[in-house]
């Protein structure tokens, strides 16, 4: 149980194009995910705090116009980069919890080239 | 000061080592202690998780927390070649909330 699902697994766009990443819990629901971003041989960085039907709480330093956060549903929360350049190129993951008592479980991550 | 100090390694080791893994901490607040297996282009897959101080096993991984020294540890007995990856700890105040990870351990266990 408590299967995260990311898609893609990895995308190349162009600069100045928008990329959407979506994230899905497969069998729980989840009201809260969280998007991390990880670059080479780095450990994982916290972006934001997606919440089902409210607004993300995004970390100091992330821009919010740029990492767009929609977490429409109780299994579906999707992060677009909008207008990406080279420097956004990273792995970004998604992460959720069955309830507040358990434990983060992650997707497989998302590999963004940004060319 | 990091939160959360992990040996980057790598840590290389032959096949049917016994395995040290090793994170201190600095908040005292944190009350919830995981680690997470890391394999090359994918995400982290949870290997244990406690929030108590003393021993927790399972199968070849054996997790210790010790509060009072805010240590933790990660023991991999008999290692194999497919352990070989990316061990990261994690800390929270609550099991689900937001997790503080330390750098991550790159173990290579050789056949």
């Amino acid at each position: 149980g408590a299967v995260v699902s990311q898609h893609p697994s990895w995308v190349i766009c162009k600069s100045g194009t928008s990329v959407k990443i979506e994230c899905r819990s497969l069998d729980f629901q989840a009201t809260t995910m969280f998007w991390y971003r990880q670059f080479p041989k780095q450990s994982l960085m916290l972006m934001a705090t997606s919440n089902e039907g409210s607004k993300a709480t995004y970390e100091q330093g992330v821009e919010k116009d740029k990492f767009l956060i929609n977490h429409a549903s109780l299994t579906l929360s999707t992060l677009t980069v909008t207008s990406a350049h080279p420097e956004d190129s990273s792995f970004y993951i998604c992460s959720a919890r069955v309830d507040t008592n358990s434990p983060l479980h992650f997707g497989n991550g998302t590999r963004l080239t940004v060319t | 000061q990091k939160e959360v100090e992990q040996d980057p390694g790598p840590l290389s080791v032959p096949e049917g080592a016994i395995v040290s893994l090793n994170c201190t901490y600095s908040n005292s607040a944190f009350q919830y202690f995981m680690w997470y297996r890391q394999y090359s282009r994918k995400g982290p897959e949870l290997l244990m998780y406690t929030y108590s101080s003393g021993n927790k096993e399972d199968g070849r991984f054996t997790a210790q927390v010790d509060k009072s020294s805010k240590y933790i540890s990660l023991f991999i007995r008999d290692s194999q070649p497919s352990d070989s990856a990316t061990y990261l700890c994690a800390i929270s105040q609550s099991a689900g909330n937001m997790l503080t990870f330390g750098g991550g351990t790159r173990l290579m266990v050789k056949p």
